[in-house]
């Protein structure tokens, strides 16, 4: 599985879009790039997947550059309910019928008002 | 509410002893994981089902843990003579079979929080 690096804590105020930016130097060809929210206390919650260039849902946007080893999770005007967990997951394991996500440590957003 | 259940959602125990946590995943799945996550740490995997079959066990199942998904529905997750480093939040995940080469998305229940004393 490919090894992500992000870093571990970022600040942002309420209002301001926050980027977050994942490595994956040794993405393979079929990977998808995952990232998943946690609130304290709670499960993580999906927030958007990709392969490649952008993909844009109602929460988030993800970049995934022409070589795919880096990706970013943008979120717009944050608030203060933003402030989470953010993994990004790259790659599913899949060994026969195995579909096990891999967490790395993730990144702490805090919200400041 | 049609999301991924679990219960308790909190559990309290003596070392030693014995505890099981039940699972509820959304109805048409099919896809069943079990996850172990520590303070400060991300989910670790622990076992995963597809329909009714235990397909992989994590090293980190002991062979003091122990998962059953009857029929193919809820699931049950037993850990026998509990230990102190036990003490984590069990979540429990669930999805639905995808087809082609784009992963499934796992939804996560809200997790039980096992305490050992």
């Amino acid at each position: 599985l490919a090894k992500t690096t992000q870093p571990i804590s970022m600040d942002s105020y309420e209002g301001q879009e926050v980027n977050i930016t994942c490595s994956h130097n040794n993405i393979a060809t079929n990977d998808y790039i995952t990232w998943y929210q946690q609130f304290p206390s709670q499960g993580p919650r999906f927030i958007i997947q990709g392969y490649k260039t952008k993909v844009t849902n109602e929460v988030a946007s993800l970049f995934i550059p022409a070589d795919r080893k880096s990706s970013t999770l943008s979120l717009p005007r944050v608030s203060l309910s933003d402030t989470a967990v953010y993994y990004c997951l790259v790659g599913v394991e899949y060994g026969g019928a195995t579909n096990k996500l891999i967490f790395g440590t993730g990144t702490l957003l805090a919200v400041q008002p | 509410d049609t999301g991924v259940s679990q219960d308790p959602r909190h559990k309290i125990t003596k070392r030693g002893q014995n505890v099981t946590f039940r699972c509820d995943p959304i109805s048409e799945h099919n896809r069943l994981y079990w996850y172990r996550q520590t303070l400060g740490q991300g989910p670790e995997f622990l076992t995963y089902f597809q329909n009714e079959a235990q397909l992989e066990k994590s090293r980190l199942l002991s062979d003091r843990f122990s998962a059953e998904r009857p029929k193919g529905s809820f699931s049950t997750l037993e850990i026998q003579r509990t230990e102190q480093g036990d003490s984590a939040m069990y979540l429990c995940a669930s999805s639905l079979e995808s087809s082609g080469a784009v992963p499934d998305t796992q939804y996560f229940g809200p997790g039980t929080r096992l305490t050992v004393l």
